[in-house]
């Protein structure tokens, strides 16, 4: 299996600009969870879902992030207008929950708003 | 909530010595925990799962120990080497996936 696969791998763009962060989990697995690490914070969990329904999003900052997950293998999050205070690390993760739930990582997107 | 502290936050130590990080947190109703290697610019890599029902798990040179009760975790290296220099974190699972902030290592040789 390729491993959990994130695109793009690096992001730059102007503030108040759309950004659409995307992800496709190892197959097979029914959890998937959006992630946002910086040297302030540390990770946070931003969203995850379970068989491609959101669980919890109360990680999710504002109004202007957005996720979804159409199926079981694609996962989109979008932040909507961006700010430079956005820019950070966006990590996808998966697991199959009932398995031992082993999370898997993604290598990540590293987001810069300008 | 769960919280998960990792100390100490870097820890910086010649080649060869066998070193311990430690793990804690608040809530003892867990599934899991698992251990994870970051290196700079990348991404998280698993390193031990440990089940909820075990006390340790062993990968090589790396040693992780569960102790619930009372709410530790350690991960033992042992004969560190300079590729071993990375940030540990490790993750409480319980209804989701909670996090230290890390134990930022360095081995010089």
């Amino acid at each position: 299996d390729a491993g959990v696969i994130q695109s793009p791998r690096h992001e730059v763009t102007e503030m108040g600009q759309e950004v659409t962060l995307r992800c496709k989990p190892i197959s097979g697995h029914n959890s998937l969870f959006w992630y946002r690490q910086t040297m302030m914070r540390g990770l946070e969990l931003l969203i995850y879902f379970n068989n491609n329904v959101p669980i919890d999003d109360s990680g999710m900052p504002e109004d202007r992030f957005s996720a979804k997950m159409p199926n079981a293998s694609f996962s989109t999050l979008k932040i909507q207008p961006s700010e430079p205070r956005d820019s950070a690390v966006y990590f996808c993760a998966s697991s199959w929950t009932g398995g031992g739930e082993k999370l898997f990582f993604g290598s990540g997107t590293q987001l810069s708003v300008l | 909530k769960q919280e998960v502290t990792q100390i100490p936050a870097a820890l910086s130590v010649p080649e060869g010595e066998n070193l311990v990080l430690n793990c804690s947190f608040t809530d003892s109703a867990i599934y899991n925990l698992q251990w994870f290697r970051q290196d700079p610019g990348k991404g998280l890599t698993s390193l031990l799962l440990i089940q909820s029902s075990q006390r340790e798990q062993t990968s090589g040179r790396l040693n992780a120990s569960l102790d619930k009760s009372s709410g530790r975790s350690t991960l033992y290296i042992a004969a560190s080497q300079p590729g071993d220099s990375a940030t540990y974190l490790c993750a409480v699972i319980g209804n989701q996936f909670y996090f230290g902030t890390g134990t930022s290592l360095t081995v010089i040789p």
